[in-house]
């Protein structure tokens, strides 16, 4: 398996919900990393996990919180967001840290 | 045809002949660079790749050329089809020390049929 899943394909939320983008990859990867990228731009690293534990945080407003429940998979809890959140939110894996990442197909996310 | 990355980020190619797309990278401790394809609708997917201590590596149709001197990495498409249409990021980073993956502003390619 050399694929990286990510859920739902397409979100639409209020201002008020929160929501979680799911990202999953069964590589034996060890470095799994969120990106957001909006039209006409190169994907922005948003946070990167090695064996689990945080590595970086680029400065995200704390209206998106990651999390890694196991070597697998990797969520995006998001609350509260603004409608410049609008984007496409990549998932991305890597064997090792600053090896070749693979990227999920991403989550088109609309906020309303 | 060829594009010069930011100066020119759409390149529109006739089918069947050769592209390149250029990229100026910004790091000097950048080791590793990547080029990956972008399709409409989907997430960047890996083309080929090359370390510092190369020059030239050649995949199926494509090279991808690296001048440490100036900072500068091509990716040569031979042959171009309908199907290489997309925008075309290159990826720098190090490979010990910096875990992150700084991508290009990226070039449009439109194949003409």
């Amino acid at each position: 398996d050399t694929e990286v899943t990510q859920t739902p394909k397409h979100l639409v939320m209020g201002m008020t919900n929160k929501k979680s983008l799911k990202c999953e990859q069964h590589m034996g990867h060890r470095a799994m990393y969120w990106y957001k990228q909006k039209a006409k731009k190169p994907p922005e690293l948003m946070f990167v996990y090695s064996y689990e534990k945080l590595s970086i945080n680029e400065s995200v407003p704390s209206r998106f919180s990651p999390e890694c429940p196991n070597s697998s998979l990797l969520n995006l809890h998001l609350h509260a967001l603004q409608p410049e959140d609008s984007a496409l939110y990549l998932c991305a894996s890597s064997q090792a840290l600053s090896n070749e990442q693979y990227f999920g197909p991403g989550t088109r996310l609309t906020v309303t | 045809g060829e594009s010069v990355g930011l100066h020119l980020p759409t390149l529109s190619v006739q089918e069947g002949d050769n592209s390149i797309i250029n990229c100026a990278y910004s790091n000097s401790a950048s080791d590793y660079f990547i080029w990956y394809k972008q399709e409409s609708g989907k997430g960047p997917q890996f083309i080929i790749d090359i370390r510092s201590n190369m020059d030239k590596r050649q995949g199926q149709r494509v090279t991808v050329l690296l001048n440490k001197t100036v900072k500068h990495l091509s990716l040569q498409i031979a042959a171009t089809q309908p199907g290489d249409s997309a925008v075309y990021f290159c990826a720098e980073t190090a490979l010990f020390g910096n875990e992150k993956l700084t991508f290009g502003t990226g070039t449009r390619l439109t194949i003409i049929p």
